[in-house]
Order: C-alpha cells, then sequence, then structure tokens
C-alpha cells in the first residue's frame, strides 16, 4: 500500500539535545511538508520542499533544519535552538507543491523533559 | 490578512443528528478548499475538496461540503451523525496562486449516544 510513515511515533528528548523525526513516502510525490500542531492553533508549516535537493522555510522554521536528498524522505531536526519543541509533528506529500492534495502521516509526538 | 476561520471551537450532537461545521476565508481570489478529519493521536486524513465547478462536493463518509462564493465559506455537512465522526475537523485553504496551504485552527466534535 502506498503511503507515509513517520517514525517514531513517540519521542522524548533532553533539553539541549538535538533530535531527528522521520518521514517516507512511497506516493512517488514530488512535494514534502512538515507541520507542527499545538492544541487550539491548528497546523502551522516548518519546512517544504517542492523536489529533491530544495526546500523553503514555512511560518516557523526558527529552531528546525531539513534536508532532502531522496525523492521519498524528507527527516526534519529539532535543534536546541527551538525554545519549545514539545508538539505534535506532521509531514505530508503532494505530487506538486501548492495546491494539490496533501496526504498526511501518521505523526510523532516530541516531548520534551 | 489573509486566514481561514472555523468559528465553532467544539460541537456536541447526539447520535442521528445533522451536523454542519463552518469554514469562512479570507484571500483575494476562489482557493482551493479542503477538509480533514482528524482521531486523537492521528495524522489527517482528506474528507472532501473543492477545485472548481459544482459547489457541492461529495466526500468520504458521508460528508458533503457547499463552497458559497458570496459568502466566502465552504461548510462541511452530513445528514446524520455516527458516534464514529467524534474527531477534529480541520478546514484547509491553498490559494491559487500561492504555494502552501493554511489550515483553519479546528473544530472538535463529539457525538453523544
Amino acid at each position: 500500500d502506498g503511503g507515509i510513515t513517520q517514525s517514531p511515533k513517540y519521542l522524548f528528548r533532553k533539553e539541549g539535545q538535538n533530535v531527528t523525526l522521520s518521514c517516507e513516502q512511497n506516493l512517488n510525490h514530488d512535494a514534502m511538508y512538515w507541520y507542527r500542531q499545538d492544541p487550539g492553533q491548528g497546523l502551522r508549516l516548518i519546512y517544504y520542499s517542492q523536489i529533491v535537493n530544495d526546500f523553503q522555510k514555512g511560518d516557523i522554521a526558527e529552531g528546525y533544519s531539513v534536508s532532502r536528498e531522496k525523492k521519498e524522505s524528507f527527516p526534519l531536526t529539532v535543534t536546541s535552538a527551538q525554545k519549545n519543541p514539545t508538539a505534535f509533528y506532521l509531514c505530508a506529500s503532494s505530487r506538486f507543491q501548492g495546491t494539490d492534495t496533501q496526504y498526511f502521516g501518521p505523526g510523532t509526538r516530541l516531548t520534551v523533559l | 490578512a489573509q486566514s481561514v476561520t472555523q468559528p465553532d471551537i467544539h460541537i456536541t450532537v447526539s447520535e442521528g443528528a445533522s451536523l454542519e461545521l463552518r469554514c469562512n476565508y479570507s484571500y483575494g481570489a476562489t482557493p482551493y478548499l479542503f477538509w480533514y478529519v482528524q482521531s486523537p493521536g492521528q495524522g489527517l486524513q482528506l474528507l472532501l475538496k473543492y477545485f472548481s465547478g459544482d459547489t457541492l462536493v461529495q466526500g468520504i463518509k458521508g460528508f458533503e461540503a457547499e463552497f458559497k462564493r458570496s459568502q466566502s465559506s465552504f461548510n462541511l455537512r452530513k445528514p446524520s451523525v455516527h458516534w464514529s465522526d467524534a474527531a477534529e475537523y480541520f478546514c484547509a485553504v491553498a490559494p491559487n496562486t500561492g504555494n502552501q496551504f493554511y489550515f483553519g485552527t479546528g473544530t472538535s466534535l463529539t457525538v453523544i449516544p
């Protein structure tokens, strides 16, 4: 079955540590996205990538970094510079950037201890 | 400023009753419109989308939505709610000249027996 996988489902981090969240898709989509979800705030865009080896900052990119070395993979690193990283992180993909339907993975819940 | 508004933070309905969830947007031109549903701790699942044409669109799980250009609205409806419909519902807008989605803050639906 085609889809988007995210791992791990739950992640705990100590303050000052960097952590990397995995996102893989086998839908052959060119575009991929990372969102952060906090209660009562909907989804906010962190980074997006239109194509391999290219990515752009979203609305809340500070304290995060990404890479897009393969079409299927778009990992997100939450760095120690992110002041309040505890949140639910969602990865999505679409055939192309912009108006095409986005399909979501199951999410990763990150908790900073 | 561009925005997506879901005015109802939380709605409670009885099983078998009808449902309408509201979504309003403010963009210059008719955008692409989506409704997603999210169960607790899960990713978002696409319910339906509107790109053009017939302003009444049918989706999965018996949901439908109507686009009203004059009111800048895209309200989600279901004639008879089932207990399994309890979830968080998000409206999303993709401006046809933009490069990202904008999400509302969500409406949490509780279904009582």
